[in-house]
């Protein structure tokens, strides 16, 4: 597996469901990011994670999880969702937050929330 | 605060014509670095150029170049010799540091369509 990876790349579930989204970098960096991604809306940075410590929380709902297990592995664990939470999920990975600017980016997971 | 503009919700350009995607800025930044990405049907997005604030010359990438007008505060992309497989979502973003390091902010993009 090489660049940033995301599973699953397709979910749906209902309001009372737990989930979790995951992403896995392979590219040695440091920090990690989550994105929210909704039709006709410019992306909406959600989450930071540098060296596995969370540097930003972008006054996201509670109801959104984020865990950072170490460098390489972010995930997103989901439960009472809304509708409005349906959107594209991108998972970025950079060098680190200080020194390196450009963001790699996963390939997204399609959510909707029934 | 940093906003970046995208007027030009979609555009259509002919195979192997160019095309000038638009987008402005505003910061209050002295360093700053400008990106474009290209966003495929499937969702991934695709990192094609970086122009850096300080940076004299535009920045290239094969068919891509940045137009960097730094006192009109644009960085327009160019894509030359346009192919089918351009079309996609294009976004253009611009990194500032904050207090949690360094974040970009996305324009909201331009569907570019190439036609035969």
């Amino acid at each position: 597996e090489t660049g940033v990876t995301q599973t699953p790349r397709h979910l749906v579930m209902g309001m009372t469901n737990k989930k979790s989204l995951k992403c896995e970098q392979h590219l040695g960096h440091n920090a990690m990011y989550w994105y929210k991604q909704s039709a006709k809306k410019p992306l909406e940075l959600m989450f930071v994670y540098n060296f596995k410590e969370q540097t930003e929380n972008n006054s996201v709902p509670s109801r959104f999880s984020p865990e950072c297990p170490n460098s390489s592995h972010l995930f997103l664990h989901l439960h009472t969702l809304q509708p409005e939470d349906s959107a594209l999920y991108l998972c970025a990975s950079s060098q680190d937050t200080l020194g390196s600017i450009e963001q790699f980016f996963g390939p997204g997971t399609r959510l909707t929330v029934l | 605060a940093q906003k970046i503009t995208q007027t030009q919700p979609g555009m259509f350009v002919q195979e192997k014509e160019a095309v000038t995607l638009d987008c402005t800025y505003d910061t209050s930044d002295q360093s700053y670095g400008l990106f474009w990405y290209k966003q495929p049907s499937s969702g991934e997005m695709i990192f094609l150029i970086y122009q850096g604030s300080y940076d004299e010359q535009n920045a290239t990438e094969g068919r891509y170049s940045l137009n960097f007008q730094k006192a009109r505060k644009s960085a327009n992309l160019v894509i030359s010799a346009s192919q089918l497989g351009d079309s996609a979502m294009y976004f253009c973003a611009m990194s500032g540091f904050t207090g949690g390091g360094n974040k970009l902010t996305f324009g909201t993009g331009t569907q570019l369509k190439v036609e035969l």
